[in-house]
């Protein structure tokens, strides 16, 4: 079946510094991805769409220029947090569709990024 | 525009009762609509999918869900639940071509002995 990875898993980084994670689809070509926050005991918030070769489409009040998305390949997508705070600090997690929703949407295992 | 509401943040049964999770969606285009697990600290898991094919939807785990158009809802069922089945349960929307996959607020499932 469909798998995705996401690295890292967990980070813990100093706040100012940037975080880099990386959402690979292993065994099919993403046409688009998908990067959601979630909240400790809440639901999964999209953040941004992004498809290969495009510009991620940010959902409103997403600001673009701290989170960094680029989908620079079929298989591979990354998010960066830039200038990291506490409040930055979450669950993410990225999804991956091969062609829309007769395929569903494969999710990776999630990154718990913690900015002290 | 697309949304779901998941009825019931928190759902308790005893071990091999009846699970019934709630969901409604509204949707101005067909929609395929998705059931998820998610255990603490993990991604998320696909139980089932509807993509207008059978309305009654086999998934895995022993997870089934219907499609009911009237009353535009896609609750899922299991006959027995097991231990195992304590976790985070989200039904997700998306339109026929994909697209943004849009999730309800999520169902605690607990799971008494």
């Amino acid at each position: 079946g469909a798998v995705v990875s996401q690295h890292p898993s967990w980070v813990i980084c100093k706040s100012g510094t940037s975080v880099k994670i990386e959402c690979r689809s292993l065994d099919f070509q993403a046409t688009t991805m998908f990067w959601y926050r979630q909240f400790p005991k809440q639901s999964l918030m999209l953040m941004a769409t992004s498809n290969e070769g495009s510009k991620a489409t940010y959902e409103q009040g997403v600001e673009k220029d701290k989170f960094l998305i680029n989908h620079a390949s079929l298989t591979l997508s990354t998010l960066t947090v830039t200038s990291a705070h506490p409040e930055d600090s979450s669950f993410y997690i990225c999804s991956a569709t091969q062609s829309g929703g007769e395929y569903g949407y494969t999710f990776g295992s999630g990154t718990r990024l913690t900015v002290v | 525009a697309q949304s779901v509401t998941q009825l019931g943040s928190h759902v308790s049964v005893s071990e091999g009762a009846l699970v019934l999770l709630r969901c409604n969606y509204s949707s101005s285009v067909p929609p395929y609509l998705f059931w998820y697990v998610q255990y603490p600290n993990q991604g998320l898991q696909l139980l089932l999918k509807y993509t207008s094919a059978a309305t009654l939807v086999k998934g895995i785990n022993g997870f089934e869900a219907e499609f009911k158009k009237s009353e535009t809802s896609f609750h899922l069922t299991k006959p027995s639940a097991h231990m195992r089945d304590a976790a985070e349960y989200f039904c997700a929307v998306s339109g026929p071509k994909g697209g943004k996959l849009i999730f309800g607020q999520g169902t605690e499932l607990s799971v008494k002995p």
